[in-house]
């Protein structure tokens, strides 16, 4: 079993839904991120969280550090988010631990 | 521009070849990092370089050996590739050893070894 878990695996949304992607770890962290890596392969650091929330435009990131959860929202979704959503736990020293990543396609 | 900068883009070589794969950051960022991604997508540690110190370094085989000149280089060199070794590789950088401020990512390197 990973130590990182997201659900779902594959997300498909219409244009303008409300979109929520989760992501639930098991080991001691000092933060978590969430990446985003569209088609053409490019990562891009979306959020770094320890604790509370962030909020970046249409995107916002949750985290409950007792319950090892952190939620990813987007709200009015559009085609151009169609990307693979990755968390990311930083636990002992630099190390990163990924999740699977999520499938996000949005239709208009 | 400001970036993790990673070259070739795209590399096609024939098993047992030694090739390398080079990366480059100027945001003055002093930890380093080298990824793998597998054919699902999936993203692991392979080596992590601090001021030019080796301090992660995961299962990987002998073949693969980073080298780091200096704080803004890593280089990846692969000895005796094999089909297996065929996968995006990601250089990343950080300000300060623990990340705590971030990750910035390159655009990824796609080896296909046939």
């Amino acid at each position: 079993k990973n130590e990182v878990e997201q659900s779902p695996q594959n997300l498909t949304a219409q244009e303008g839904e409300f979109i929520t992607i989760n992501c639930s770890y098991s080991v001691g962290i000092s933060a978590l991120h969430w990446l985003q890596q569209h088609p053409g392969g490019g990562i891009v650091s979306l959020f770094m969280l320890s604790s509370g929330k962030k909020k970046h435009g249409r995107l916002i990131a949750t985290i409950n550090i007792q319950e090892k959860h952190s939620s990813l929202h987007i709200t009015a979704s559009h085609p151009r988010d169609s990307a693979v959503y990755i968390c990311a736990v930083k636990s002992s020293g630099s190390r990163l631990t990924f999740g699977e990543g999520t499938q996000l396609t949005v239709n208009p | 521009d400001t970036a993790v900068s990673q070259t070739p883009k795209y590399l096609v070589t024939q098993m047992g070849n030694d090739k390398s794969i080079k990366c480059e950051q100027n945001l003055g960022h002093d930890t380093m990092y080298w990824y793998k991604q597998d054919s699902k997508k999936f993203l692991k540690i392979m080596f992590s370089y601090n001021n030019k110190e080796l301090i992660i370094n995961e299962t990987v085989p002998n073949r693969f050996s980073p080298k780091s000149p200096d704080k803004a280089h890593l280089n990846l060199h692969i000895n005796s590739l094999e089909l297996g070794d065929s996968a995006v590789y990601f250089c990343a950088s950080s300000r300060g050893g623990g990340g705590n401020y971030g990750y910035t990512f390159g655009s990824g390197t796609r080896l296909t070894v046939v």
